[in-house]
């Protein structure tokens, strides 16, 4: 199994733009997230989902928007790009929820 | 909102040694607590969890306390390694949906 993947690894944006971030899972997962991680902070949850068709706000969900029609993708959308939502961004999966969830290696995102 | 956030940005200690790690929380309503490692360059990786109907929980190598009283979460490492170098997470899980994190505690381990 691949596990968790995410692409692309590194994406440079100007503000204004709009790109997708895509993940990946192939553990037949119900349960996925998306977090982004902010230098000397923890993660923040922006969205997540708990089945195909289902998702819902975390955290920090304003500037991104989410789908969920396959169990096995999860794609971020930032539909206009701002300097704030410079981060690195991780997706997770678990078999359901409450279980241990399994983080993609990340995308660094900068916005100019 | 919930915070949870750690004592100490940083830790080092002498390889062979044990580590405690520990994370305040600010919410008692919370189902369960879990502690991720995160190396340089990673996504993180999850150590162990507890239920927050639990006091002690144990995994190879490492025990999670909780004290609800106080709000407190500690991680021990025993036997420290070169290999646990990292930055390790609390995390606070609520309605099993809801992950809030702490800012994270880096460990350092000199051999």
């Amino acid at each position: 199994n691949a596990g968790v993947t995410q692409t692309p690894k590194f994406q440079v944006l100007k503000t204004g733009q709009s790109m997708t971030l895509q993940c990946a899972q192939d553990m037949n997962h119900e349960y996925m997230s998306w977090y982004r991680q902010d230098p000397g902070m923890g993660l923040r949850l922006i969205h997540y989902s708990v089945g195909a068709g289902i998702t819902d706000q975390g955290e920090v969900p304003n500037g991104y928007n989410v789908s969920r029609s396959t169990t096995e993708d999860f794609p971020l959308r930032l539909l206009s790009a701002a300097p704030s939502q410079t981060s690195v961004y991780f997706c997770a999966s678990s078999s359901d929820r409450g279980n241990e969830q399994f983080f993609g290696p990340g995308t660094r995102l900068t916005v100019l | 909102g919930e915070s949870v956030g750690l004592h100490l940005p940083t830790l080092s200690v002498q390889e062979g040694d044990n580590s405690i790690i520990n994370c305040a929380y600010s919410n008692s309503a919370s189902d369960y607590f879990i502690w991720y490692k995160q190396e340089s360059g990673k996504g993180p990786q999850f150590i162990i969890d507890i239920r927050s109907n639990m006091d002690k929980r144990q995994g190879q190598r490492v025990t999670v306390l909780l004290n609800k009283t106080v709000k407190h979460l500690s991680l021990q490492i025993a036997a420290t390694q070169p290999g646990d170098s990292a930055v390790y997470f609390c995390a606070e899980v609520y309605n099993f949906n809801k992950f809030y994190f702490g800012s994270g505690t880096k460990l350092n381990v000199k051999p």
